[in-house]
């Protein structure tokens, strides 16, 4: 069965400090692993998907996360936040029939 | 582009009654899926479908039916709305394959009072 957990429901940063969000999966295979961002009142957004080419996957806006087997992690980076990164965030894991499982989401707070 | 399309974005009901969400998509997706968003509980999987014709339940079906005529469309029915069924529902579309990412419609607001 396919799982994951995110490790916070709430961070909070300022503005110009490197963001970490953190999640585990649980999966029975090679997982199929996504980061999602919800802006207030908007729908889904992809950041970045892990696509097993690379352990550091790149994504949108300067995100980046790092995919890493032997702790079962797949935590979500930024060098700098910005004041437009506020918003809730999604760890998201698939299984071969492409149902996607959510965790509980981290809302993303930036101080100025 | 139009994507995954939702609609009504907002609906009020009384309890007991029924209605439709609808959701289509032009992207020729075999995969569909409702989700049904409560704050702190991430999004959790109501029904999903592999292709026309082929539903299953997901997680939380109790209260939902769904059908699947075509490829575009996958409607969300509620037979007799209660008040624990005031959510955001979001409907969602993914191609063939692992590691396709899905595509989210804008959502539905419901309150059911």
């Amino acid at each position: 069965a396919q799982s994951v957990t995110q490790l916070d429901s709430h961070v909070s940063v300022s503005e110009g400090t490197p963001v970490l969000l953190r999640c585990n999966y649980s999966s029975s295979y090679s997982p199929s692993l996504f980061w999602y961002v919800q802006h207030p009142n908007k729908g889904l957004q992809l950041l970045l998907k892990y696509t097993s080419a690379a352990t550091l996957v790149k994504g949108i806006n300067g995100f980046e996360a790092e995919f890493k087997k032997s702790e079962t992690s797949f935590h979500l980076t930024k060098p700098s936040a910005h004041m437009s990164d506020a918003a809730e965030y999604f760890c998201v894991v698939s299984d071969n029939f492409n149902k996607f499982y959510f965790g509980s989401g981290t809302k993303l707070n930036v101080k100025p | 582009n139009a994507g995954v399309t939702q609609t009504p974005k907002f609906q009020v009901l009384k309890t007991g009654q029924s209605m439709t969400l609808q959701c289509a998509q032009d992207m020729n997706h075999e995969y569909m899926s409702w989700y049904r968003q409560d704050p702190g509980m991430g999004l959790r999987l109501i029904h999903y479908s592999v292709g026309a014709g082929i539903t299953d339940q997901g997680e939380v079906p109790n209260g939902y039916n769904v059908s699947r005529s075509t490829t575009e469309d996958f409607p969300l029915r509620l037979l007799s709305a209660a008040p624990s069924q005031t959510s955001v529902y979001f409907c969602a579309s993914s191609g063939r394959g692992q590691r396709t990412e899905a595509f989210f419609g804008q959502g539905t607001r419901l309150t059911v009072v």
